[in-house]
């Protein structure tokens, strides 16, 4: 497809469980972001991806988020022993190209809707 | 300690005027930003960004302001139409010099509101 695509749209899981979030970024696209976004809130930055390389992973809230693209294509965001407030809407974004003077924007998916019951 | 800030949860404007969007930033490592444009159950949307070399970027009906040394940035919408009613996000970013992280510091978002 054209644009970012990311599945499931929406996700529903008990605390405790683990789940598996997919995003497939444009065709081309060698940096991919994930960001979580709360409910009244702007997305905030967990990860960043340039080809298959994980260059940033700062603002991944603990050691239960795990985030890989080793193609360098498709990424996972993996969550594991998911707690309540994991609950958010999690939005992936790629972009063609980022370096000095060299800017391209972030272009995004629709997200996952995240639900722990 | 929020970086970016919309400090106008909301907005109304009626049609045919114009919507002016406001944002301010802290960091000073900021050099380049953008703005976008959401609608419910949808991803964001990007509209139009600036570096900071730059003092204003045109895109049709929208024109992003910056202003370095206010550490502020407008985005006005002229005319506005009720398709442009959405929840605008001011975003910055340290990658125009290659030297920062290339993630977006988000703000809050302005709800606005054109109203027919």
């Amino acid at each position: 497809g054209a644009g970012v695509s990311q599945s499931p749209r929406y996700k529903v899981a008990k605390r405790g469980q683990d789940v598996a979030l997919r995003c497939d970024p444009i065709s081309g696209h060698v940096s991919l972001f994930w960001y979580q976004q709360a409910l009244g809130q702007g997305p905030e930055f967990l990860t960043y991806f340039q080809n298959e390389a994980q260059l940033d992973k700062s603002g991944l809230p603990s050691d239960r988020f795990f985030a890989e693209r080793p193609e360098g294509s498709v990424s996972t965001l993996k969550i594991q022993r998911t707690q309540q407030e994991d609950s958010a809407v999690y939005l992936c974004a790629s972009s063609s190209r980022l370096g000095q003077g060299i800017i391209q924007p972030q272009h995004f998916g629709d997200g996952t809707r995240l639900s722990i019951l | 300690d929020q970086q970016v800030k919309q400090n106008s949860p909301s907005l109304s404007v009626q049609e045919g005027r114009i919507s002016i969007l406001n944002c301010d930033y802290t960091n000073s490592m900021f050099d380049y930003f953008l703005w976008y444009k959401k609608y419910p159950a949808e991803g964001p949307t990007f509209l139009i960004s600036i570096s900071s070399i730059k003092d204003k970027n045109e895109d049709g009906r929208f024109t992003v302001f910056l202003n370095k040394s206010a550490k502020h940035l407008s985005l006005h919408i002229v005319p506005s139409q009720p398709g442009d009613s959405a929840v605008y996000f001011c975003a910055a970013s340290s990658a125009y010099s290659g030297a920062g992280s290339y993630q977006l510091t988000f703000g809050k978002g302005t709800k606005l509101s054109v109203i027919p």
